[in-house]
């Protein structure tokens, strides 16, 4: 059974350009969440969602969107992208919506999309 | 102040030494996870607890919800256990990291 995968695994951008980085759950997975991870730091909360709805936003710019398709893969976008936003980009999902503390919430990481912005 | 504090950030250790690593939040949550990041990004869910203490091999989780506190100690410390980990609290739909303990194991 796949695990959580993501694409592409490292981009190079430069200012002003826009990004599109790509999450697939694991199957049966509903929920999926976004993090940014800043060289030498923890992960940041961007986004998470569940059944297609945003149900958290961390704070970041109105740059950052997301949405969830049908088959509950989901796109992070990037817009007018900045030095500062290079960065780990982690995608993870779980089987719950998040509210619960059962094993639906278990976190499956993937490994990440690395941004460089030049 | 970071909702969510991890002490030690840096821990060298030498091979079969017990390990501890704490990690406090000031806020109610509903979940605390334990991740693990090896070099390079990778990230592996060690634990998730609500209350109590869970464990798997070496590795032993608790934490004390009224004191907002928890600890992930490791037992007969490995060299293959280097590697970052990170605490992460879940409070509704948003979850909070830490910003990890860097751990190197030494043979």
């Amino acid at each position: 059974d796949a695990g959580v995968t993501q694409s592409p695994t490292h981009l190079i951008k430069t200012r002003g350009q826009h990004v599109t980085l790509r999450c697939s759950p694991i199957s049966g997975h509903k929920s999926v969440s976004w993090y940014q991870q800043v060289l030498g730091q923890g992960p940041q909360f961007i986004f998470q969602y569940y059944e297609k709805e945003e149900r958290g936003r961390g704070n970041f710019p109105d740059r950052f969107s997301a949405r969830q398709f049908p088959n509950y893969s989901s796109e992070l976008n990037v817009n007018a992208l900045l030095l500062g936003d290079s960065a780990l980009y982690l995608c993870a999902s779980t089987r719950g919506a998040g509210g619960d503390v059962g094993g639906a919430n278990v976190l499956t990481f993937g490994a990440g999309s690395r941004l460089t912005v030049l | 102040k970071n909702e969510v504090e991890q002490s030690p950030q840096n821990l060298t250790a030498q091979e079969g030494e017990f390990i501890t690593i704490n990690c406090s939040y000031s806020v109610g949550i509903s979940a605390l996870h334990w991740l693990q990041q090896h070099p390079g990004g990778g990230i592996v869910s060690l634990f998730m607890l609500s209350s109590g203490k869970k464990k798997h091999g070496r590795l032993i989780a608790t934490i004390n919800i009224q004191e907002k506190h928890s600890s992930l100690h490791i037992t007969a410390s490995h060299p293959r256990d280097s590697a970052v980990y990170i605490c992460a609290v879940r409070r509704g739909d948003k979850l909070t990291f830490g910003t990890g303990t860097r751990l190197a194991v030494r043979p």
